[in-house]
């Protein structure tokens, strides 16, 4: 059985820091693209970034861009991202999910069941 | 701002049917880019629904339905059922925008 689970959210400060983890089993986790996408509270989907199989190609959205990171450990079965300089507009659910590709497009086939990351002082 | 547009909310009885649109342009749906669904049930992790535009993955009942013509994009739910209710979300690929992947609005299915 597939499963993502999430940890690492929490409440940070305005310019703060947070890694967010996702920990993989029930799939060859080093097979598939990863996923992050968040959810600011009763609002729609956003999707975050997203990371190749071994790591060298990443795309973020504009809005993330130079102060979020994602990176993996295949070894560890393991998908992160690193938030530098959260802001307010940061605030969201995280999830993390596994992204199959369909003729060339990712598909995000599963889903963890989020983290809550608040930035507020 | 998302670049795919669904209405806020629909509506209906047990037993009907309902459609809910996913509106795009030229540099995504329109491009040829597939259309993927995403069922959200209250306070829980999406779940994909549909997928290629038309196709269910395993475990989906076959009253859910997807389509896609021009820049546009539908999910269509046959003999609703009050466990359906949720907020549902179409999902493309976009050549313009450097988060290539986006999501629609979203839309709430109420059942009546």
């Amino acid at each position: 059985e597939v499963q993502l689970v999430e940890s690492g959210g929490g409440l940070v400060q305005p310019g703060g820091s947070l890694r967010l983890s996702c920990a993989a089993s029930g799939f060859t986790f080093s097979s598939y693209w990863m996923s992050w996408v968040r959810q600011a509270p009763g609002k729609g989907l956003e999707w975050v970034a997203n990371i190749k199989q071994d790591g060298s190609e990443k795309y973020y959205v504009d809005s993330v861009k130079g102060r979020f990171t994602i990176s993996r450990d295949n070894a560890k079965n393991s998908l992160y991202l690193q938030m530098n300089s959260l802001r307010a507009e940061d605030t969201a659910v995280y999830y993390c999910a596994r992204a199959t590709l369909w003729f060339g497009e990712s598909v995000l086939d599963y889903w963890g069941q989020g983290t809550l990351v608040t930035v507020s002082s | 701002q998302s670049v795919l547009t669904q209405p806020p909310s629909v509506s209906g009885a047990p037993g009907q049917r309902v459609t809910i649109s996913c509106t795009g342009s030229s540099s995504n749906i329109g491009a040829g880019y597939d259309v993927h669904w995403y069922q959200q049930l209250p306070g829980t992790a999406p779940k994909l629904l549909i997928y290629g535009n038309s196709n269910r993955p395993s475990g989906v009942p076959d009253r859910f339905s997807g389509s896609k013509s021009g820049t546009s994009a539908s999910l269509a739910i046959t003999g609703l059922q009050a466990e359906d209710e949720a907020d549902y979300y179409c999902q493309s690929y976009d050549s313009s925008l450097s988060a290539s992947y986006v999501f629609g609005t979203g839309t709430k299915v109420t059942v009546l």
